[in-house]
Parts: C-alpha cells; sequence; structure tokens
C-alpha cells in the first residue's frame, strides 16, 4: 500500500533553515509528480510545491519561492523540502502528497515545523 | 484569502443531503479538473473525487463531484456523524500553482 512519512520538522528559529524529508513506498516513486503542502494551525490547506516525476519540472507558491527548493532522489525514494530564511508564517504542518492524475491524491501524515524565536 | 472561494460552514441532520460549492475563475475550475479532499479532525487530507466527478477506489457513492463553468460542487448523501469534517476543493491555476480553496467545515447535526 501507498505510504509517505514525512520527518524532519521541528522548532527553529526565524531566518533559520530546515530540510524536510518524505519517505516513500509501495509504489514506483521515480512514476510520479510529488506535491508539498501545508497547514498552519487552525487553517486551510496551502499548496506548496511541486516536482515531476524525473526532477526536471518544479513549481513554487509565490509565498515560497526564492526560499524553499523541492527536491527528490529517486534512487532512495524520497522527497525533499529546503526550508531557508524561515518565517513565523511558515510555522504548519507540511504533507507530502503523490500526484496520480493531476493532483494530490495519497498523502503523508504530516511533520509539524514551528519557527519561533 | 483563498483563490478558490468556499462556504465556511453547512450542516445538516443525520440522513439527509448537503452540497459544498467551489467557485473559481476562467483561471482555474473553468478550465481545469476539480478535486475534492475530507480532512477529519488530526488526520491528513483524503482524496474523495477527482477529475470533477471520479471517485477513488474505497470512497462510496454517498460523495459525489460535479462541475459547471466556473463552479463546483461536492454532494454527500445519507450523511453520517462520521461524516463531520473539513472539506476542501482544489484545482490547478493558469499561474502554474495548485490552488485550494479556503476549506468548509461540516456538521452532522
Amino acid at each position: 500500500q501507498v505510504q509517505l512519512v514525512e520527518s524532519g520538522g521541528g522548532v527553529v528559529q526565524p531566518g533559520r533553515s530546515l530540510r524536510l524529508s518524505c519517505a516513500a513506498s509501495g509504489f514506483t516513486f521515480s512514476s510520479y509528480t510529488m506535491h508539498w503542502v501545508r497547514q498552519s494551525p487552525g487553517k486551510g490547506l496551502e499548496w506548496v510545491a511541486l516536482i515531476s516525476y524525473d526532477g526536471s519540472n518544479y513549481y513554487y507558491a509565490d509565498s515560497v519561492k526564492g526560499r524553499f527548493t523541492i527536491s527528490r532522489d529517486n534512487s532512495k525514494n524520497t522527497l525533499y523540502l529546503q526550508m531557508n530564511s524561515l518565517r513565523a508564517e511558515d510555522t504548519a504542518v507540511y504533507y507530502c502528497a503523490r500526484d496520480d492524475f493531476g493532483g494530490p491524491d495519497y498523502w503523508g501524515q504530516g511533520t509539524l515545523v514551528t519557527v519561533s524565536s | 484569502q483563498s483563490v478558490l472561494t468556499q462556504p465556511p460552514s453547512v450542516s445538516a441532520a443525520p440522513g439527509q443531503k448537503v452540497t459544498i460549492s467551489c467557485s473559481g475563475s476562467s483561471s482555474n475550475i473553468g478550465n481545469n479538473y476539480v478535486s475534492w479532499y475530507q480532512q477529519l479532525p488530526g488526520t491528513a487530507p483524503k482524496l474523495l473525487s477527482y477529475e470533477n466527478n471520479k471517485r477513488p477506489s474505497g470512497i462510496p457513492d454517498r460523495f459525489s463531484g460535479s462541475k459547471s463553468g466556473t463552479s463546483a460542487t461536492l454532494g454527500i448523501t445519507g450523511l453520517q456523524t462520521g461524516d463531520e469534517a473539513d472539506y476542501y476543493c482544489g484545482t490547478w491555476d493558469s499561474s502554474l500553482v495548485w490552488v485550494f480553496g479556503g476549506g468548509t467545515k461540516l456538521t452532522v447535526l
């Protein structure tokens, strides 16, 4: 069965960096586009970024463009999100999600990132 | 402020039917497929409907998606208390970003 397990969240000071990982199993990771989506406490879903199956194409939300980088290692079945220059408004649960039809289908359980001094 | 507009909340009694609307524009819903997600309290979102009206395997036919022009609708029949959740619509936008609605909280009275 499809499994996505995020890790790397935690408490970080404003301006610092953090790298999230998403370990995939139960499907051919290298064949799928992948997304990162976040949810601030008590708020709705916010799409963050997308990377194509081979890593050749990627897109970002305006709110993170220039600060976050999405990447993947198909040999390790792992998706990454490098987050730099973190701000308080980046505090959220970060989900990775597979894309099977032109949008997110299976989601991981999420990892919490708290940006606070 | 979300690109896609959903009502903040809807409610209905057990066994009844409810609809949740999602309004967009020609830049998103008007020219792209719409998906719907259910988020039960404390859990990750789950895909309920994709490509406007298709259901993933395992999703009961009580849940149905539809689209007309620049709006989409999620219908839920035979409401159960276990359907209490937040529901989100989503689609591509012409600016090459995926967009979600602001979410609708369903209360089963």
